[in-house]
């Protein structure tokens, strides 16, 4: 089964611009991955989903088009343009390998700073 | 709009059983498979159990080991765990998901 490995911590200022990524562990080039935005204290929100060709799918309720994603070999990345402060929080990436046992596989997650 | 609400956390002792369960609305509970997935404070998310629309096949996480089950009541739009043999462990945050929504979560504390 695929292993998702994030880092565990990105910053960045108001305004600027960062990319978090989820790498595949190998052999599993063609998965795709959804992104989730966890603000504190609140439940996860589905962001978008990505494969290696890019946006899987639209965005979810309400997330502004400054989220865009980016798939390539066995990196799923998410870019986040202009930060604001609504966008500091933890965001997880998840993947359906669609088998009964253990189907959802999710990566540690990033804690996102904003500067 | 839709909606999941999760309710019926708390405190239980070691080896106890708690049911929590999932309302939901703004969609058509019967066009999803749902699932619980669960969250310790500041970790990371970890996929619980599964179940289809009709209630007819469930899968669960290996750590389940028979301690857990899934259920739904489509006639009340409500998604169930039962929860028995509970440990330490299985503290955590609980939330029910659906494919691009999610709860807000409620808490299982397991401590004596």
């Amino acid at each position: 089964q695929p292993v998702l490995t994030q880092p565990p911590s990105a910053s960045a200022s108001l305004g600027a611009s960062v990319t978090l990524t989820c790498s595949l562990s190998s052999v599993y080039s063609n998965y795709k991955v959804d992104w989730f935005q966890q603000r504190p204290g609140k439940g996860p929100r589905f962001v978008m989903r990505v494969g290696p060709g890019g946006i899987v799918g639209s965005r979810g309720d309400g997330i502004p088009d400054r989220f865009s994603v980016l798939g390539s070999g066995l990196i799923r990345s998410l870019t986040i343009k202009n930060i604001q402060e609504e966008d500091e929080g933890a965001y997880h990436c998840g993947a359906d390998q669609g088998s009964d046992s253990n189907p959802w596989l999710f990566g540690g997650g990033t804690k996102l700073t904003v500067l | 709009e839709v909606q999941l609400v999760e309710s019926g956390g708390g405190l239980v002792q070691p080896g106890g059983s708690l049911r929590i369960s999932c309302a939901v609305s703004g969609f058509t509970f019967t066009d999803y498979w749902m699932h619980w997935v669960r969250q310790v404070p500041g970790k990371g998310l970890v996929w619980v159990a599964r179940i289809n629309s009709d209630g007819s096949s469930r899968s669960y996480g290996n750590f389940v080991g028979g301690r857990f089950t899934i259920s739904r009541d489509n006639a009340k739009n409500t998604l169930y765990l039962q929860m028995n043999s509970l440990r330490v462990d299985d503290t955590a945050m609980y939330y029910c998901a659906r494919a691009g929504h999610w709860g807000q979560g409620t808490l299982v504390t397991v401590s004596s």
